[in-house]
């Protein structure tokens, strides 16, 4: 069955520090990978996707994400935290080319430190 | 572009009633996807639409139903509230085709009392 698994439930980071939030997916085929960032009360807003070609994707807010195949991973990281990206990041798999089903972690959330 | 928009943002009813969510699409979107998303269990996928069709649905009881309207508006029902269907409830839309990207709304918080 298809899963994803965040294994770091909660974050803390200076603010200025460097950031990386783990996700690791279990699909067969090749997937489509989400990461979108949650603000308190907010829905949710997408970072940035990957569907092919070049492994390392840009996002919005200076985040970037790597897509490792053989370790069946999709890290999120961005070099330098601010204060305002503390929110909760919910990494997602969508489940083929026709379908707008995502599977979702359980969400890490980021603490920035002063 | 309006982004996904989502009425009521806030719900309060009592177990045993029923309620109405409604979601507005992206301009141009035909696929529109719900999410339940709690505490305990997160987000976790309640049923797509994709023009006036359910094209996919998630492992929860006949009390969620849902239905899309010609012009990609779609609405999600819940009969005999329990207490567990308080959340957040989430709409996101897409084109519908190949490669999709989900653009969520605000939610819906609805609380059961």
């Amino acid at each position: 069955a298809q899963s994803v698994t965040q294994p770091d439930i909660h974050i803390t980071v200076s603010e200025g520090a460097s950031l990386e939030l783990r996700c690791n997916y279990s699909y067969g085929a090749t997937p489509y990978l989400f990461w979108y960032v949650q603000s308190p009360g907010q829905g949710l807003q997408l970072l940035l996707k990957y569907f092919s070609g070049d492994t390392l994707v840009q996002g919005i807010k200076g985040f970037e994400a790597e897509f490792k195949r053989s370790q069946s991973s999709f890290n999120l990281r961005k070099p330098s935290v601010h204060w305002s990206d503390a929110a909760e990041y919910f990494c997602a798999v969508g489940l083929g080319s026709n379908t707008g089903k995502l599977i979702f972690g359980q969400g890490t959330t980021l603490q920035v430190k002063p | 572009k309006a982004g996904v928009t989502q009425t009521p943002r806030y719900l309060i009813k009592t177990r045993g009633q029923q309620v109405t969510l409604s979601c507005s699409p992206i301009s141009g979107h035909r696929s529109v996807s719900w999410y339940q998303q709690t505490p305990g269990q997160g987000l976790q996928f309640l049923f797509e639409y994709f023009s006036e069709t359910q094209r996919n649905k998630g492992n929860f009881p006949g009390r969620f139903s849902g239905r899309q309207f010609s012009n990609s508006r779609s609405e999600m029902n819940v009969s005999t509230l329990e207490l567990g269907d308080s959340a957040l409830y989430l709409c996101a839309s897409s084109l519908g085709q190949v490669a999709n990207t989900q653009y969520f709304g605000p939610g819906t918080r609805l609380t059961v009392l």
